[in-house]
């Protein structure tokens, strides 16, 4: 595709309700990131993807966010039980690269998650 | 605990002026650099990429790096309104991770 998109791209929910976010890369890129990133702060990472394979996920920040990759294209990243504090803005972006996986990424345009 | 640090202004410069962003980061270790502008309620997108020390030039947009001082800079020249949003510093770190600063907010006054 043109570029990496999100969806949905606004999400209310209930406390304690789960969610799911979806992320579709930019076509061939190999490496896929999720971010999230509150208001007046810089995006914090929650995990990478090279492929189908979940190589870092040492930014999830517990065990209620989880995510997958499981054809190596299409993500998402599952939140159990929402809390308020979860409410942000959850980012993926992508890269064509394997080199660390970390050079230019190219961001989707974000779900905002508001959890009442 | 590795850290990326931006002045989170708001920096307010005069149209037509240069626009200088600093950034300064811990890890001495870092390899790559990168400077994202983020306009309000959108995503971030890749302004700038700078690899090693000196300038790096590509339109209006200086990148400047110095490893030795641990600090990356931006200057925009020929301010334009539409220049006016959120530039994030992103730096990728000897362990290959990403680390973004808060972001400082740019607005240029016609």
């Amino acid at each position: 595709g043109a570029g990496v998109s999100q969806s949905p791209r606004y999400k209310v929910a209930k406390r304690g309700q789960d969610v799911a976010l979806r992320c579709d890369p930019i076509s061939g890129h190999v490496s896929l990131f999720w971010y999230q990133q509150a208001l007046g702060q810089g995006p914090e990472f929650l995990t990478y993807f090279q492929n189908e394979a979940q190589l870092d996920k040492s930014g999830l920040p517990s065990d209620r966010f989880f995510a997958e990759r499981p054809e190596g294209s299409v993500s998402t990243l599952k939140i159990q039980r929402t809390q308020q504090e979860d409410s942000a803005v959850y980012l993926c972006a992508s890269s064509h690269t394997t080199t660390g996986g970390w050079n230019e990424q190219f961001f989707g345009p974000g779900t905002r998650l508001t959890v009442l | 605990q590795k850290e990326v640090e931006q002045n989170s202004g708001p920096l307010s410069v005069p149209e037509g002026a240069i626009a200088s962003l600093n950034c300064t980061y811990s890890d001495r270790g870092s390899q790559s650099f990168f400077w994202y502008r983020q306009y309000s309620g959108k995503s971030p997108e890749l302004i700038m990429s700078i690899y090693s020390n000196g300038d790096k030039e590509d339109g209006r947009f200086t990148a400047q790096l110095n490893k030795a001082s641990q600090y990356v800079s931006l200057l925009i020249r020929d301010s334009q309104p539409s220049d006016s949003a959120t530039y994030l510093c992103a730096v990728r770190d000897s362990n290959y991770q990403l680390i973004w600063g808060a972001g400082t907010k740019l607005i240029i006054k016609p």
